[in-house]
């Protein structure tokens, strides 16, 4: 049940954008997005709890496709602060458990 | 308010021992969930507990336990440590279930089997 991200990393230039997907085997109910620094805790980002529900944060936003049973993450204009691994959780329809994908390293190089 | 806190923040350990781990929730959090993490398999979910009942489990083996007290403060216990325990453990903390609400992790203690 261990939902899949792609691709497992991804270096940028400054100022480039990202996409990272997450995508289920099993008809989801929700899907939640953190990042992890090096060396620190996995911090949240956002959540998406309705299909076709899209986020924003600052110029970090989300997608959720509850037909496609998948997620993207959408870094624009990505900063150097975005390095870290974003790590995809999906709960699956009619369950409880929060599971993690195996996450995605991003670097940004000046 | 004070973050989520987790004690001990490193531990070295042999093979055969028992070990046990803290986390104090953020005030007014009543679920609290463990994850083990490591290099290859990224965040492991382990159990979830939510007002002193164990919610959700992970696929782990027995010798992996917790438990939540009534001041939501929770504890983890590894039996029998195998050289494959070596991991970073997190506890994140969560007002309501984890499966609706925003998680807010503790620094981890790192747990090294030798």
């Amino acid at each position: 049940q261990q939902p899949v991200q792609s691709p497992q990393a991804v270096i940028l230039r400054e100022g480039e954008d990202a996409v990272i997907n997450c995508s289920s085997s099993k008809a989801l109910y929700s899907v939640h997005w953190y990042r992890q620094k090096h060396g620190e805790a996995p911090v949240f980002l956002m959540i998406l709890l309705k299909g076709g529900e899209q986020k924003g944060h600052e110029k970090i936003s989300a997608s959720f496709n509850e037909k496609k049973q998948q997620s993207s993450l959408y870094l624009t204009a990505s900063q150097l602060s975005y390095s870290g691994t974003y790590f995809c959780g999906t709960v699956i329809q009619g369950a409880q458990k929060l599971v993690f994908g195996q996450g995605t390293r991003l670097t940004i190089n000046p | 308010k004070a973050g989520v806190t987790q004690t001990p923040r490193y531990l070295i350990k042999t093979r055969g021992q028992q070990v046990t781990l803290s986390c104090s929730p953020i005030s007014g959090h009543r679920s609290v969930s463990w994850y083990q993490q490591t290099p290859g398999q990224g965040l492991q979910f382990l159990f979830e507990y939510f007002s002193e009942t164990q919610r959700n489990k992970g696929n782990f083996p027995g010798r992996f336990s917790g438990r939540q007290f009534s001041n939501s403060r929770s504890e983890m216990n590894v039996s029998t440590l195998e050289l494959g325990d070596s991991a970073l453990y997190l506890c994140a903390s969560a007002v309501g279930g984890g499966r609706d609400n925003e998680q807010f992790f503790g620094p981890g203690t790192r747990l090294t089997v030798l």
